[in-house]
């Protein structure tokens, strides 16, 4: 099974601010199976990002992935009120499907 | 426009079964796979197995494998999830996410469930 480990747990920041968030597998996968979801409280998540960098449909361009092998971060470049939520990274190229444990961007 | 409607929440007592629902509104489930995704209260999510309707193959995630049942009904668009030998730490938040699989690559979630609440308590 691969583990995925996000960090850091919390992020505290300002509207405005640029937001990386990091997710770390425990072995190299396919960059072509990572997805990045947000999840706002009380609702079920929503894909941002799949193929470690492509936008879902709908996602504005304020919202990035990056990485390869076994490092890929998301990055938020400007954080509006509304991003404010837990982030999850899945890979979702080998069964079973693992998330990492969310980090949760909050208002500082 | 495609939603993926799940049954209400429910409370049921340690031991028995529940079966949740989540129905594909606005859409067929042609070269769709059904997964089932939890959430315990405050935690992060765990993928528990999936469903592909069309052809009945179900994968199932080695921890859940005999206790969980998946399920559907194409002419109804419907997939169920049951879970048997409830206890206390099944209390969670059940989410079903569909994904493609109609191709030779796996998919990522791309439509999901509200979310059916199932408290398992005495």
């Amino acid at each position: 099974e691969i583990v995925l480990t996000q960090s850091p747990g919390t992020l505290s920041l300002s509207p405005g601010e640029r937001a990386t968030l990091s997710c770390r597998a425990s072995q190299t996968i396919s960059s072509t199976y990572i997805a990045w979801y947000q999840q706002k409280s009380g609702q079920a998540p929503r894909v941002l990002i799949y193929g470690a960098s492509r936008r879902a449909t709908g996602i504005p361009d304020r919202f990035s992935g990056s990485g390869s092998g076994a490092d890929f971060t998301l990055t938020i470049s400007g954080l509006e009120p509304e991003d404010f939520a837990v982030y999850f990274c899945q890979q979702y190229g080998s069964s079973p499907r693992t998330f990492g444990q969310g980090t949760r961007v909050e208002v500082k | 426009q495609v939603h993926l409607v799940q049954s209400g929440p429910e409370v049921k007592k340690p031991a028995s079964s529940v079966k949740v629902s989540c129905q594909a509104s606005g859409d067929t489930f042609n070269n769709y796979a059904i997964n089932w995704v939890r959430q315990a209260p405050g935690q992060g999510l765990e993928w528990m197995g999936g469903i592909i309707p069309m052809s009945g193959t179900t994968n199932y995630a080695q921890k859940f494998q005999g206790r969980v049942t998946f399920s559907a009904d194409e002419s109804t668009t419907t997939a169920y999830m049951e879970v048997s030998s409830l206890r206390p730490e099944d209390t969670a938040v059940y989410f079903c996410a569909r994904d493609f699989a109609g191709g030779s690559s796996p998919y990522y979630f791309d439509l999901w469930g509200q979310g059916t609440l199932i408290t398992v308590s005495s």
